[in-house]
């Protein structure tokens, strides 16, 4: 089944205590993209990245490191995580096709800095 | 900035009518749009989408048309089913380089579809 996966779902931290949250697409998908939903401002991009080992800064990305080191495995960190960063967070795989274009997302990692 | 806005918080139709769902954007130089579909408690699935060259694209009841001159796509559902409520985002993006893969959403909008 085709799928992107994220782990933890959710997850209760204190200020200051690095995390990762996984990513994992097996569509064979170029293309991965982390969000943030908050209440009223929808989806925002933190970071994307277009291969394997190369990566860009999306709309939010203070406060994230990104790496992709595989094709499938697209990890978000937060090194120093503050209460500001307390938000869903969604992973995405997409691909490109001259006029087809198509995005997945993960379930979603609720995630909680205290 | 809001490069792409969905005016409407929300939207209520009745079961078998049509339901429209607008997106607005100020970038002129998107190449592409898409929409999704979101529950709660789930990630946004992935329910069609546009090329700008194209000023219309249909996949069964759901059908997205473009009008260029006016920055503006709209999403229409017919006929509307209660199973399709849920929050509608647009998103747009450019293509080419290392622009794939950077999307912008709109703010969302909440379908709801009456029995």
């Amino acid at each position: 089944e085709a799928q992107v996966t994220q782990n933890p779902r959710y997850l209760i931290t204190v200020t200051g205590k690095k995390l990762t949250v996984t990513c994992s697409q097996n569509m064979n998908h170029e293309y991965m993209s982390w969000y943030r939903q908050d209440p009223g401002l929808g989806l925002r991009q933190i970071y994307y990245s277009m291969n394997v080992e190369v990566t860009d800064k999306g709309d939010v990305p203070e406060g994230y490191k990104v790496s992709r080191k595989e094709k499938r495995n697209f990890p978000l960190i937060l090194e120093s995580p503050s209460p500001n960063q307390t938000s869903l967070y969604f992973c995405a795989s997409s691909f490109y096709s001259g006029v087809k274009v198509g995005q997945f997302f993960g379930p979603g990692t609720r995630l909680t800095v205290l | 900035d809001q490069q792409v806005k969905q005016n409407s918080p929300s939207l209520s139709v009745q079961e078998g009518r049509i339901s429209i769902l607008n997106c607005d954007y100020t970038n002129s130089m998107f190449d592409y749009f898409l929409w999704y579909k979101k529950y709660p408690a789930e990630g946004p699935t992935f329910l069609i989408s546009i090329s700008s060259i194209k000023d219309k694209n249909e996949d069964g009841r759901f059908t997205v048309f473009l009008n260029k001159s006016a920055k503006h796509l709209s999403l229409h559902i017919v006929p509307s089913q209660p199973g399709d409520s849920a929050v509608y985002f647009c998103a747009a993006g450019l293509a080419g380089g290392t622009s794939y893969g950077k999307l912008t959403f709109g703010q969302g909008t909440i379908l709801t579809v009456h029995p």
